[in-house]
């Protein structure tokens, strides 16, 4: 099984729609992150977090709030969607060791649409 | 400001080497990751520096130089598998904010 999934995979939604992405990690990390990539763009961080009751902004956080429900569960929400928001997200965690060659680890990613 | 470059896109033969090279301007370094991306797919770890010199892991390998601010990947025995992108990362210290790269796309021709 995977360590990070990410659910749904794919999503088409409209305009002003309210969307949830959700991420799930078994790799006991503490530190979870949400980011996005557009072409020509690279990977933009949105959100992290560093435990459940730590929630930080990253650079692009305009439009989207985030939920850490669990050590193992965070989650991306969409408020009122616009088509600027496609992108694929992809949500990572790392341990919670400062420093040194630990990573992060990518979930598959999610692919929305918005029309 | 954090600005972190590498080139858009390069080709390479099968078999051959290629070098990807990333030069950084960040306020803080805590170490630069590459990472390997196929299209459509997440991102994975390749390999990490911290201090200046040559790191192998088999056919790749990735240098540091911290007071020049650039990397590289180098790509060695090159197969077709290896055609994806690479992605450059330093991360900020304290934090472990990473700061990516626009990445390279590499295509690797038979």
């Amino acid at each position: 099984d995977a360590d990070v999934t990410q659910t749904p995979r794919n999503r088409i939604t409209k305009t002003g729609k309210r969307i949830m992405l959700e991420c799930s990690q078994t790799k006991g990390h503490d530190r979870m992150y949400w980011y996005r990539q557009d072409p020509g763009l690279g990977l933009r961080l949105i959100y992290y977090s560093f435990d459940v009751k730590d929630i930080n902004k990253g650079e692009i956080s305009d439009g989207y709030s985030v939920s850490r429900q669990a050590q193992a569960k965070f989650s991306l929400s969409l408020e009122s969607a616009i088509p600027n928001q496609t992108a694929l997200y992809f949500c990572a965690t790392s341990d919670d060791r400062t420093g040194g060659s630990e990573t992060q680890y990518f979930g598959p990613g999610t692919r929305l649409l918005v029309l | 400001g954090q600005n972190i470059d590498q080139p858009t896109e390069m080709t390479a033969t099968e078999g051959a080497i290629v070098q990807i090279n990333c030069t950084y301007q960040t306020s803080g370094f805590n170490g630069l990751f590459w990472y390997q991306q196929h299209a459509g797919e997440a991102p994975t770890f390749l390999s990490y520096n911290v201090l200046d010199g040559l790191e192998e892991k088999g056919r790749f390998s990735s240098f540091l130089s911290r007071s020049k601010g650039y990397s590289y990947l180098l790509l060695k025995e090159l197969q077709m598998k290896d055609s994806a992108s690479y992605l450059c990362a330093v991360r900020a210290p304290a934090t472990d904010k990473l700061i990516f790269g626009t990445g390279t796309r590499l295509q690797v021709f038979p």
